[in-house]
């Protein structure tokens, strides 16, 4: 099983700060099953990236994923006050599919 | 409008078993891989099972793997999931989730709202 650890798990930053959250695999992952997913209290996750840079359909190009295997970040360029949520990283290349534990973005 | 629908959830006691249901619309169902995910409380997201659009290819988590069963009825637009000896750790938010396409081996664009599982004694 593929574990991925996120870092850190809690981002403290202000509106139009930028975010950048990191997610390193245990193993190699091909950058083509990498994805990003939002999630806020009380909803079900949103898929943000898919294949570690593309953007899902109506996500903001303020969102943007890189990186190749095991290390894959996030970027949030600037901080809108409905991207403070937690997020997680998805590799979905191997059964079983596996998530890491989560970032949280809070407001500073 | 892209929907998925579960239901079947609720209080159970340990060793017993539940069928969770997810029922889909707004996409033509048998060009999708679906999947279950879940979330225990205040934790994070875990990958349960997938189904390939014809059940030809069927993947489980090892913590599940012998005690649950995921199945779809394409002409019912409907996923499930057969939860039998259920543990306390089974506890959780389960999500139905869709693939992106008929790919199996790609993230999940559509969620479901949820159904809570609760076991206990």
């Amino acid at each position: 099983e593929i574990v991925l650890t996120q870092s850190p798990g809690t981002l403290s930053l202000s509106p139009g700060e930028r975010a950048t959250l990191s997610c390193r695999a245990s193993q190699s992952v091909d950058s083509t099953y990498l994805a990003w997913y939002q999630q806020k209290p009380g909803q079900a996750p949103r898929l943000l990236i898919y294949g570690a840079s593309s953007r899902a359909t109506g996500i903001p190009d303020r969102f943007s994923g890189s990186g190749s295997g095991p290390d894959f970040t996030l970027t949030i360029s600037r901080l809108q006050p409905e991207d403070f949520a937690v997020y997680f990283c998805q590799q979905y290349g191997s059964s079983p599919q596996t998530f890491g534990q989560g970032t949280k973005v809070e407001i500073k | 409008e892209v929907q998925l629908v579960e239901s079947g959830g609720g209080l159970v006691q340990p060793g017993r078993s539940l069928r969770l249901s997810c029922v889909a619309s707004g996409f033509i169902f048998d060009d999708y891989a679906l999947h279950w995910v879940r979330q225990a409380p205040g934790k994070g997201l875990e990958w349960v099972s997938g189904i390939t659009w014809n059940s030809g290819n069927i993947y489980y988590a090892d913590s599940v793997r012998g005690r649950f069963t995921i199945s779809r009825d394409n002409a019912k637009n409907s996923l499930y999931l057969q939860m039998n000896g259920l543990r306390t750790e089974d506890t959780a938010l389960y999500y139905c989730a869709r693939g992106r396409n008929n790919d199996f081996w790609t993230g999940q664009d559509y969620w479901g709202q949820g159904i809570l599982v609760t076991v206990s004694s």
